[in-house]
C-alpha cells in the first residue's frame, strides 16, 4: 500500500522568505505524486504534479517541486512566499496509470508571518 | 457544471440520527470519490466510484456508511445512526480518469451533537 509522510505538521516562515514543505512516499515501481492546497473553509486546489518526465515539476502561484526518486521525496518549494499563501497543504500519491486511489499526507500548515 | 458542488455545505445534528450528503461532480467525470478529513487530519478515502463498474468500498469505516451514485452523476453518502466520531468535513472530488488531478468540491461540515 501507499503511504505518505508529510514530515512537518506546521511550518511558520516570514513573508518574501523561501519555503520548503517536505513529502516522502512510499516507494513502488511507479508513482504519481500530487501537491494539493487547501485554503481556510474551502476544498482542495491541485498546485502541481509529477507525472513523468522532468524531474521538476512548475506549479501555480510560483510553487515548484522536485521528484527524487532515490530519496523518495517531492518536497515543494516557493522562492518568496506571500501572506496569501498562508494555508494547509497536502501531498498525495497514487500508484501510477491505471491506479485510482490517492493516498494523502496528513498535510503541512504553512503560516505567513507579516 | 464549473466544478463539484456539495451540500449541505453545513450540517449539524443529534447523535443517533441519519444524515444525507450531495455531491455533484463535474459534467463528464466518469470518477468520483469521497473523502474524510477529520479536525487536524489528513485526508481518508472512503469510496470510489467509477461509471458503471462496482463501487470500491473499501474506505467505509462501518456499516452505517454506504453511497451510492447515479450513472455518472450526482452521489450520496449516507451516514446511519450518527455518532460524535462521524464529526468531520466530507470531501467529494470527480475526475474524468483515473490518476488524473481530482477537483474537489468545498466539502460538507457535520457536526455530531
Amino acid at each position: 500500500a501507499q503511504s505518505v509522510t508529510q514530515l512537518d505538521s506546521q511550518v511558520p516562515v516570514f513573508e518574501e522568505a523561501p519555503v520548503e514543505l517536505r513529502c516522502n512516499y512510499s516507494s513502488s515501481v511507479s508513482v504519481y505524486l500530487f501537491w494539493y492546497v487547501q485554503y481556510p473553509n474551502q476544498g482542495l486546489q491541485l498546485l502541481l504534479k509529477y507525472l513523468s518526465g522532468s524531474t521538476l515539476v512548475k506549479g501555480i502561484n510560483g510553487f515548484e517541486a522536485e521528484f527524487n526518486k532515490s530519496q523518495t521525496s517531492f518536497h515543494l518549494r516557493k522562492p518568496s512566499v506571500h501572506i496569501s499563501d498562508t494555508a494547509e497543504y497536502f501531498c498525495a500519491s497514487s500508484g501510477g496509470a491505471g491506479s485510482y486511489q490517492l493516498t494523502f499526507g496528513k498535510g503541512t500548515k504553512l503560516s505567513v508571518i507579516p | 457544471g464549473a466544478g463539484v458542488s456539495q451540500s449541505p455545505s453545513n450540517k449539524v445534528t443529534e447523535k443517533g440520527k441519519d444524515v444525507e450528503l450531495r455531491c455533484d461532480p463535474i459534467s463528464g467525470h466518469t470518477a468520483l470519490y469521497w473523502y474524510r478529513q477529520r479536525l487536524g487530519q489528513g485526508l481518508e478515502f472512503l469510496i470510489y466510484f467509477q461509471g458503471n463498474s462496482a463501487p470500491d468500498k473499501s474506505g467505509l469505516p462501518s456499516d452505517r456508511f454506504s453511497a451510492e451514485r447515479t450513472g455518472e452523476s450526482v452521489s450520496t453518502l449516507t451516514i446511519q445512526r450518527t455518532q460524535q466520531e462521524d464529526s468531520a468535513v466530507y470531501l467529494c472530488a470527480s475526475t474524468a480518469r483515473p490518476a488524473e488531478t481530482q477537483y474537489f468540491g468545498p466539502g460538507t461540515r457535520l457536526l455530531v451533537l
